[in-house]
């Protein structure tokens, strides 16, 4: 069975660009988090989404938005990028929500020059 | 592959010793704890998960304990291998605030020597 899987990999971006980064969950997970994770630090939740609806949001700017559509799959965009938005950009995907196993992608780098 | 943590905390242990890694939380409403390893250029891995209802539970070589009382919890591997270097993270959530939002400790780096 496939895992998470996101794309892309890794991705540069100049400052006041903005940028996609997709992620499909395991077949049959309704729930999608992505969470930042700047280099030395642990992730930081960005958003969740369940049954297509969001369900948490982190303490991010309105630049960043997401949204997951009824396969799913989810999307994070991020607008007017600044350096401070260089970061492994995770996705993880659950079976339900509350309270329930998480799991990771290989995450998104982003670089922003 | 890509550096997870450049300046995390790190504890060195030589290969068959038994690890022992701990965090503190922060929230003390979190009901329901996780520990995950992350590889160099990897996602988190999920080990192991606790509830608030227990102090104890044990997988295939690790062992998490849980003091709600000081907000500490520790993961404990046995017989330390190569595999076993990676960047390790606590999580919480706190299941009554109706999120499933993980808040991430800030990782300690595992070495394992010959």
């Amino acid at each position: 069975d496939a895992g998470v899987t996101q794309s892309p990999t890794h991705l540069i971006k100049t400052r006041g660009q903005q940028v996609t980064l997709r992620c499909s969950p395991i077949s049959g997970h309704k729930s999608v988090s992505w969470y930042q994770q700047v280099l030395g630090q642990g992730p930081q939740f960005i958003f969740q989404y369940y049954e297509k609806e969001e369900r948490g949001r982190g303490n991010f700017p309105d630049r960043f938005s997401a949204r997951q559509f009824p396969n799913y799959s989810s999307e994070l965009n991020v607008n007017a990028l600044l350096l401070g938005d260089s970061a492994l950009y995770l996705c993880a995907s659950s079976l339900e929500w509350g309270g329930a196993e998480a799991f990771f992608g290989q995450g998104t780098r982003l670089t922003v020059v | 592959g890509e550096s997870v943590g450049l300046h995390l905390p790190t504890l060195s242990v030589q290969e068959g010793d038994n690890s022992i890694i701990n965090c503190a939380y922060s929230n003390s409403a979190s009901d329901y704890f996780i520990w995950y390893k992350q590889e160099s250029g990897k996602g988190p891995q999920f080990i192991i998960d606790i509830r608030s209802n227990m102090d104890k539970r044990q997988g295939q070589r690790v062992t998490v304990l849980l003091n709600k009382t000081v907000k500490h919890l520790s993961l404990q591997i046995a017989a330390t291998q190569p595999g076993d270097s990676a960047v390790y993270f606590c999580a919480e959530i706190s299941t009554p605030t109706n999120t499933d939002k993980l808040i991430f400790g800030t990782g300690t780096r595992l070495q394992v020597f010959p």
